[in-house]
């Protein structure tokens, strides 16, 4: 039961192009949001996250965007740079302690971009 | 240490042997996290730690996984009689307090041959 999917696999845009990333959930009991980047042979390092309570959140050429009914969520990189290549990782969480806790991540993207 | 710390970085080892994989949190942060990624598959939640208990050990796929942390810091991920579908990277995370953000450490590539 794969509750976060990311169903691109794979995604190419040229430099200096938005690059758009997308992410779909459907557990109704997330309510926290985060994108993950990966290098090869690195740990997932945190980039950007949502609550619930909001549908956007911008950090510099980083903007998630969270549209609650669609359980639709995606990251939005503009203008995208050669040192963005990378796998990047949905991921949600529930309220609670305990459910909170546990991360639920989607199969990842690949992100090329080409200069 | 500067970061979350894991050992070895790769570990190749046969079906039917045991291994233990060893991570060192960030120091200070009292919530510990193992997961692991299969390949082609996303992040598969194992086990957390709170100190030195473990709320949540639901994500451990079968009885030969288990976790242990000791004074609050180093924690250790023992698979037994190890299967080729056990076979991924380990991850380990921590933060500062649960819920808060995970740093995580780089990996141990698990190759059971």
């Amino acid at each position: 039961d794969q509750q976060v999917k990311q169903n691109s696999p794979s995604l190419s845009v040229q430099e200096g192009r938005i690059s758009i990333l997308n992410c779909d959930y459907t557990n109704s009991m997330f309510d926290y949001f985060l994108w993950y980047k990966k290098y090869p042979a690195e740990g997932p390092t945190f980039l950007i996250s949502i609550s619930s309570i909001k549908d956007k959140n911008e950090d510099g050429r980083f903007t998630v965007f969270l549209n609650k009914s669609a359980k639709h969520l995606s990251l939005h990189i503009v203008p995208s740079q050669p040192g963005d290549s990378a796998v990047y990782f949905c991921a949600a969480s529930g309220a609670g302690e305990t459910s909170g806790s546990r991360l639920t991540f989607g199969e990842g993207t690949q992100l090329t971009v080409n200069p | 240490g500067a970061g979350v710390s894991q050992s070895p970085s790769n570990k190749v080892t046969e079906k039917g042997k045991d291994v233990e994989l060893r991570c060192d949190p960030i120091s200070g942060h009292t919530a510990l996290y193992w997961y692991r990624q299969s390949l082609g598959q996303g992040l598969e939640f194992l086990i957390y730690f709170q100190g030195n208990s473990a709320p949540d050990k639901s994500g451990l796929p079968s009885d030969r996984f288990s976790a242990e942390r000791t004074g609050g810091s180093v924690s250790t991920l023992t698979i037994q009689r190890t299967q080729q579908e056990d076979s991924a990277v380990y991850l380990c995370a921590s933060s500062l307090r649960v819920n808060e953000k995970l740093f995580f450490g780089s990996g141990t590539q698990l190759s059971v041959l």
